[in-house]
């Protein structure tokens, strides 16, 4: 079975810290996202990356930037937390295009 | 870009069957997707199916897809309170086939 990883199930920040949710897949995936969820908005995509070192912009990237400097591991940095980033962060992994995307437990972050 | 559109609550008797429905608007999804959130946690994959087909069954589950209408559903047989959880269509086509998300149905399952 794919897993993924991510680091903190629960976070809590304040206004303007610099933050790092890390996540980690050991399938050897190419692709790997990032999205945030939030009550009646669903999921939206902020990141994603398809190769070590590359990355695209997704839907909402403001705000947030990303790092692959490994292929197993993505991570998501807010640069300046703000409150209005306080959500559910959801990583995820996919081999193939054709392949489905898996999920990591998700990481609810706080921004006081 | 995809749209994709479900309804926001669905609520079953414990042993009734249950129907989810999902809608989208590019003809070109190629393959779509159905995940299971319970609370507090990540989406676990359920099921998927590629646009050349228009059924599939896995154990309680099964998906149908109408490619005309651009309608999907899922049944689940059997519902049990286990079940209770929210449910996300997602379809994805050409490109870089990234999935385009439902805002997800709850199902609430009562005895």
């Amino acid at each position: 079975d794919v897993k993924v990883t991510q680091s903190s199930r629960y976070l809590v920040k304040r206004t303007g810290e610099k933050v790092f949710l890390e996540c980690v897949q050991d399938m050897d995936h190419e692709n790997m996202f990032w999205y945030r969820q939030d009550p009646g908005l669903g999921l939206r995509l902020i990141y994603f990356s398809y190769d070590v070192k590359m990355k695209e912009k997704g839907d909402i990237p403001e705000g947030y930037s990303v790092s692959r400097e490994k292929k197993e591991r993505f991570s998501l940095i807010l640069e300046s937390a703000s409150t209005n980033q306080t959500s559910m962060y959801l990583c995820a992994s996919r081999g193939q295009e054709n392949q489905p995307q898996h999920f990591g437990d998700g990481t609810r972050l706080s921004i006081l | 870009g995809e749209d994709v559109e479900q309804s926001l609550f669905l609520s079953v008797r414990e042993g009734d069957s249950s129907v989810i429905n999902c809608t989208y608007t590019d003809s070109s999804s190629t393959y779509l997707y159905w995940y299971k959130q319970e609370p507090g946690a990540g989406l676990q994959l359920l099921t998927y199916i590629f646009s050349n087909m228009d059924m599939k069954q896995d154990q309680r589950l099964t998906v149908l897809l109408n490619k005309k209408d651009k309608h999907l559903s899922l049944r689940i047989a059997d519902t049990q309170t286990g079940d209770s959880a929210i449910y996300f269509c997602a379809g994805a086509s050409g490109g870089s086939y990234i999935p385009t998300f439902g805002r997800g149905t709850s199902l609430i399952v009562h005895p």
